[in-house]
């Protein structure tokens, strides 16, 4: 059983530029949460994505925006980048429920570099 | 919003010691707080997690406590190994419907063999 997937593991791009990045959700999970981790700090939540609509949204600028795609994929755009936009990227899935709660599963993240 | 504070930031100890954790938080309306475990080259695994009507539940060697009154929480791992060396992350949770976690800072354990 896969779990969680990202892609690509690591990106260098320039300011200015735009990036898109790619998560596939563990099997049978049907929600797709994005985080910017950046280094020596704890995750910070973006956006959330369950039946292809944002559901919730983080303190993060309108440059960020994502998608879902009818099989659960997910991906995550960012434009106009920023030097400080440099961080691993995290995508965690899990499974609506609507009570109690669904555990959040972690791809390994991708590593974007902006010079 | 939730806010979630973490201490300390890095921890060393020696093999076979106790590790201690502990996080607070801001928002009544948290009942879940779920703690993950971070290493290089792995995707952040669920460790262990307790709800709010629970003050305590424990794993083998991991234990996490929840006051909700004073709204902290904290992760106490016993006979420490090496290879429980790895970032630590608590976080905070609504449950049912769409959950947003909130995380902390982290805290680099380091057990030293």
């Amino acid at each position: 059983d896969a779990g969680v997937t990202q892609s690509p593991t690591h990106l260098i791009k320039t300011r200015g530029q735009q990036v898109t990045l790619r998560c596939s959700p563990k099997s049978g999970h049907d929600t797709v949460s994005w985080y910017q981790q950046a280094l020596g700090q704890g995750p910070q939540f973006i956006f959330q994505y369950y039946e292809e609509e944002e559901r919730q949204r983080g303190n993060f600028p309108d440059r960020f925006s994502g998608h879902q795609f009818p099989n659960y994929s997910s991906e995550l755009n960012v434009n106009a980048l920023l030097l400080g936009d440099s961080a691993l990227y995290l995508c965690a899935s899990s499974l609506y429920m609507t009570s109690g709660v669904g555990e959040l599963f972690f791809g390994e993240g991708s590593r974007l570099t902006v010079l | 919003g939730e806010n979630v504070e973490q201490h300390p930031s890095t921890l060393s100890v020696q093999e076979g010691d106790s590790a201690v954790i502990k996080c607070t938080y801001s928002d009544s309306a948290s009942n879940y707080f779920p703690w993950y475990k971070q290493e290089l080259g792995k995707g952040s695994q669920l460790i262990i997690d307790i709800r709010s009507n629970v003050g305590e539940k424990k794993d083998q060697r991991i234990a996490v406590t929840l006051n909700k009154t004073a709204k902290h929480f904290s992760l106490h791992i016993t006979e420490t190994q090496p290879e429980d060396s790895a970032v630590y992350f608590c976080a905070a949770s609504n449950s049912g419907g769409y959950q947003k976690v909130t995380f902390g800072i982290g805290t680099k354990l380091q057990v030293i063999p």
